[in-house]
């Protein structure tokens, strides 16, 4: 069964500090790999997304990815309080398959 | 463009009694998703049509939900009878020629 686990936190960091957030899967088949943002009450947004190993970087997030070890993280530099919310961590892309398998989400907390 | 499409927002509803979310996917995707979050069990697939044709309902919980997809813009999940246990926001989501979903705006439902 394919799984994608994370550390559900929460996990606190004052204004200003790198957050990071990390994930593992285990479909070793996976060809994407994708991390939302999801603020309460609200619905599931992309922020980045990850093909090859190595890192991507946007803005403040920089997404990591190295599929020997099947682990995918996610930076956000210089957090902002608007930054509080949960991440998801999925993954994507095995075989013909269309759907993506998410993790439960890591509870991101950035303390003013 | 409108982005993916769900109604109602919101739908309280009795013990026994039917319910059905509607969805609008994003025009030209050809994929569509199905989900139910909860805090306890995270976010759940529960089926997924690509153009139109139910792939995978092995997510499905049990006989009450059935979805359709009568044409490449509108989807519908129904739950008949509905329980107490059904409670949660059920998002939709679709793609479009890549991995990438965007999601709706979800319905919280509650089952009384």
């Amino acid at each position: 069964q394919k799984e994608v686990e994370q550390n559900s936190g929460p996990l606190s960091v004052p204004e200003g500090a790198i957050a990071s957030l990390n994930c593992t899967y285990s479909d070793r088949g996976s060809q994407s790999f994708f991390w939302y943002r999801q603020y309460s009450g609200k619905s599931p947004e992309l922020i980045m997304f990850i093909y090859s190993n190595g890192d991507k970087e946007d803005g403040r997030f920089t997404a990591q990815l190295n599929k020997a070890s099947q682990y995918v993280s996610l930076l956000i530099r210089d957090s902002q309080p608007s930054d509080s919310a949960t991440y998801l961590c999925a993954s994507g892309g095995s075989g013909s398959a269309r759907q993506l398998t998410f993790g439960s989400g890591t509870q991101l907390t950035v303390l003013p | 463009d409108a982005g993916v499409i769900q109604s109602p927002r919101h739908e309280v509803t009795e013990m026994g009694q039917e319910v059905t979310l509607r969805c609008k996917p994003i025009s030209g995707h050809n994929s569509l998703f199905w989900y139910r979050q909860t805090m306890m069990r995270g976010l759940e697939l529960l089926i997924y049509f690509n153009n139109n044709v139910p792939i995978d309902d092995s997510g499905m919980p049990e006989d009450r939900f059935s979805a359709k997809m009568p044409n490449a813009s509108f989807s519908t999940l129904k739950i008949q009878p509905s329980e107490p246990r059904d409670s949660a926001v059920y998002f939709c989501a679709s793609n479009g020629g890549t991995d990438t979903q965007y999601f709706g705006p979800g319905t919280r439902l509650t089952v009384l």
